[in-house]
């Protein structure tokens, strides 16, 4: 166990529809990180909050949106959904940003669905 | 932009052997970081082993080694005295020295038979 926590872990839903999954880091951790593994792309970051703040950008569509709240939970939100979307979503969490020793904690991840 | 090329898609290995798992990555950054991550069946990320670039000392876990050739650009991962929880899924990861961004290779699935 981590210690980052994901939910939910499962989400199945239609074409066209938004979800939103939510992750906790780690206690202590201050940066969050996203994370889509599908069969077609692989594992690719898509976003990094440090602290509340919008740290790095990877290859996230418009259609995807991040936020990370006070309480340093974040949550990725998922719009007009197409089939391509299916994959497994991980969250991780780090104590900073930056530095050798800033090893990311990965949770079980969100298997998102969509048909 | 870097990439991480991982041109083994399945290895397998007998119970108690030594297997060897390939990357490469190319770059034009001096100062960086390799990881090797383990994804079982839960599809768990977990992190086996760290090398950074600055460092010419081939990082080591317990089983688990690398061998860093910087001017190859080639850090491959050797898994020693092979046990049956180590099969699994092994991605190859880059990140630079000034970002926190993951770069992952396409993975390797590693079966252990007994």
């Amino acid at each position: 166990d981590s210690g980052v926590t994901q939910t939910p872990k499962h989400l199945i839903t239609a074409t066209g529809q938004r979800v939103t999954l939510r992750c906790s880091p780690r206690s202590g951790d201050l940066s969050v990180y996203w994370y889509q593994q599908s069969l077609d792309q692989g594992l690719q970051f898509l976003i990094q909050y440090y602290n509340g703040e919008e740290r790095a950008k990877g290859n996230i569509l418009e259609r995807f949106s991040a936020q990370q709240f006070p309480d340093l939970h974040s949550e990725l939100n998922l719009s007009s959904l197409e089939l391509g979307d299916s994959a497994l979503y991980f969250c991780a969490s780090s104590q900073q940003t930056g530095g050798a020793v800033n090893e990311q904690f990965f949770g079980p991840g969100t298997r998102l669905t969509v048909l | 932009a870097q990439t991480v090329t991982q041109s083994q898609p399945e290895m397998s290995v007998q119970e108690a052997e030594t297997v060897t798992l390939s990357c490469t990555y190319d770059t034009s950054e001096s100062d960086y970081y390799l990881f090797w991550y383990k994804q079982p069946p839960s599809r768990q990320m977990i992190l086996v082993i760290r090398q950074e670039a600055y460092k010419q000392q081939n990082a080591t876990e317990n089983r688990f080694s690398v061998n860093f050739q910087k001017a190859a650009k080639s850090f491959s991962l050797k898994i020693s005295d092979s046990q049956l929880g180590d099969a699994a899924m092994y991605f190859c990861a880059y990140r630079s020295a000034d970002t926190d961004k993951l770069i992952f290779g396409t993975g390797t699935r590693l079966q252990v038979f007994p």
